[in-house]
């Protein structure tokens, strides 16, 4: 069965840092994109990285171009998610979700989400 | 970035009934297009892939097609299991877009 199980969320104050992780289990983690969406608090979904399964590449929405950093120890079947200069249209739940082999594939399985929060 | 125009934005049915939602590319997305439900409370769950592939375990009353820019999924004989809000999101292209979602509700 897979099981994505993110951690490390919290209240955090604008301008700190944040580093979420995921912990993949029940399929070939580093045969795999990864990727982390986000959805605010009654709002939509909102990709935001894609990290490949080699980490030979990664990609970022521009909202967060900069400022994010997508990374990944396919040797702990984790990845992970490192929030910099956060900011309050940053607070949502972040979810960490399984891309494909191929890079043009929909999100198949999604963990249970982090929430963040950024206020003062 | 292509943006995705989801509709209705709600929509309230009562059990047994077809509902249909739409979702419009605003360029050709090639059948790129991925479903989602999201239950209260939880993460979304893919329910259609590549506009009419159903995910595994997904009940046959959901179905998806389209091509194009022009997509619709449809729900028959509706369950009170299936409220939910229903998200299409393509993936044609980086970034991946999301529609911003059908609330759908029982009568």
């Amino acid at each position: 069965e897979v099981q994505l199980v993110e951690s490390g969320g919290g209240l955090v104050q604008p301008g700190s840092s944040l580093k979420l992780s995921c912990v993949a289990s029940g399929f070939t983690f580093s045969s795999y994109n990864m990727h982390w969406i986000r959805q605010a608090p009654k709002k939509g979904l909102e990709w935001i990285a894609l990290i490949y399964y080699d980490s030979s590449n990664k990609y970022y929405a521009d909202s967060v171009k900069g400022r994010f950093t997508i990374s990944r120890d396919n040797s702990k079947n984790t990845l992970y998610l490192e929030m910099n200069s956060l900011r309050s249209e940053d607070t949502a739940m972040y979810y960490c979700a399984k891309g494909g082999y191929l890079l043009l594939r929909p999100f198949d399985y999604w963990g249970q989400g982090v929430m963040v929060t950024v206020s003062s | 970035d292509i943006q995705m125009t989801q509709s209705p934005a709600s929509l309230s049915a009562s059990l047994g009934e077809t509902v249909t939602i739409e979702c419009r590319a605003s360029e050709d997305i090639y059948s790129n297009l991925a479903w989602y439900q999201q239950k209260p409370g939880n993460s979304p769950q893919l329910l259609i892939y590549d506009a009419n592939s159903l995910a595994d375990g997904v009940p046959s009353r959901f179905s998806g097609s389209g091509s194009g820019t022009q997509y619709s999924l449809k729900i028959n004989s509706l369950q009170s299991e299936d409220v939910a809000s229903y998200f299409c999101q393509q993936y044609n292209n980086y970034p991946f877009t999301f529609g911003l979602g059908t609330k759908l509700e029982i009568k």
